[in-house]
């Protein structure tokens, strides 16, 4: 079945670091991926869609400047934390949907999830 | 989307048959029934979907009624590893966007 692997699974930084993290789709293409945190106890919140060769759509409230998302290819979406705080540790997860799509109502899929922790 | 709702939390005991519900009374013509399960610190994993007719694959069953108002994931046999929080979402085919709910917490009970 469809895989969307993320990296790195789990990292740990210093406040006012910048961090990266990968989504790769690994036996299909994905022109859409989208983005999520989730805190504990709480439910997956999407923050933004990923759209490649163009820019994120981000949901409301959310900071474009804060979170930056870059969708280069067909297999790739990186979500840079920018100056991360203690507040931005959180889970973050990443889904994509294969592209084109060969049946409408084919289900997304998700990564297994960064964990962030901001010292 | 349709919203959907459903309980906070249910057990199950090892074994035996898990029968979730999910209410979505708004659903529209066009509007799939999705079911996804997190495992706790794992991303999502898609269950099953539906439109009108019920369906079953290697995981489920998911049964959805006449007048599509509502529906039942049901996990035949469960075991510890189904120990999981459910989520029914509701959205057309051409909606890219997953949005979740707070969903079932399923504790299955050796």
């Amino acid at each position: 079945g469809a895989v969307v692997s993320q990296h790195p699974s789990r990292v740990i930084c210093k406040s006012g670091t910048s961090v990266k993290i990968e989504c790769r789709s690994l036996d299909f293409q994905a022109t859409t991926m989208f983005w999520y945190r989730q805190f504990p106890k709480q439910s997956l919140m999407l923050m933004a869609t990923s759209n490649e060769g163009s820019k994120a759509t981000y949901e409301q409230g959310v900071e474009k400047d804060k979170f930056l998302i870059n969708h280069a290819s067909l297999t790739l979406s990186t979500l840079t934390v920018t100056s991360a705080h203690p507040e931005d540790s959180s889970f973050y997860i990443c889904s994509a949907r294969e592209s084109p799509v060969r049946l409408s109502n084919q289900p997304q899929h998700f990564g297994d999830g960064t964990r962030l922790s901001i010292l | 989307d349709a919203k959907t709702t459903q309980p906070p939390s249910m057990d199950c005991a090892e074994g035996r048959a898990a029968n979730l519900p999910c209410n979505h009374s708004t659903i529209s013509g066009n509007e799939y029934v999705y079911w996804y399960r997190q495992i706790h610190s794992q991303g999502p994993q898609y269950i099953i979907h539906g439109l009108k007719n019920n369906e079953t694959n290697e995981m489920a069953s998911l049964i959805i009624t006449e007048d599509r108002k509502s529906s039942t994931l049901i996990l035949p046999h469960a075991t510890l590893r189904d120990t999981a929080v459910y989520y029914c979402i509701v959205r057309t085919a051409s909606y890219d966007k997953v949005i979740f709910g707070p969903g079932t917490s399923l504790s299955v009970i050796p």
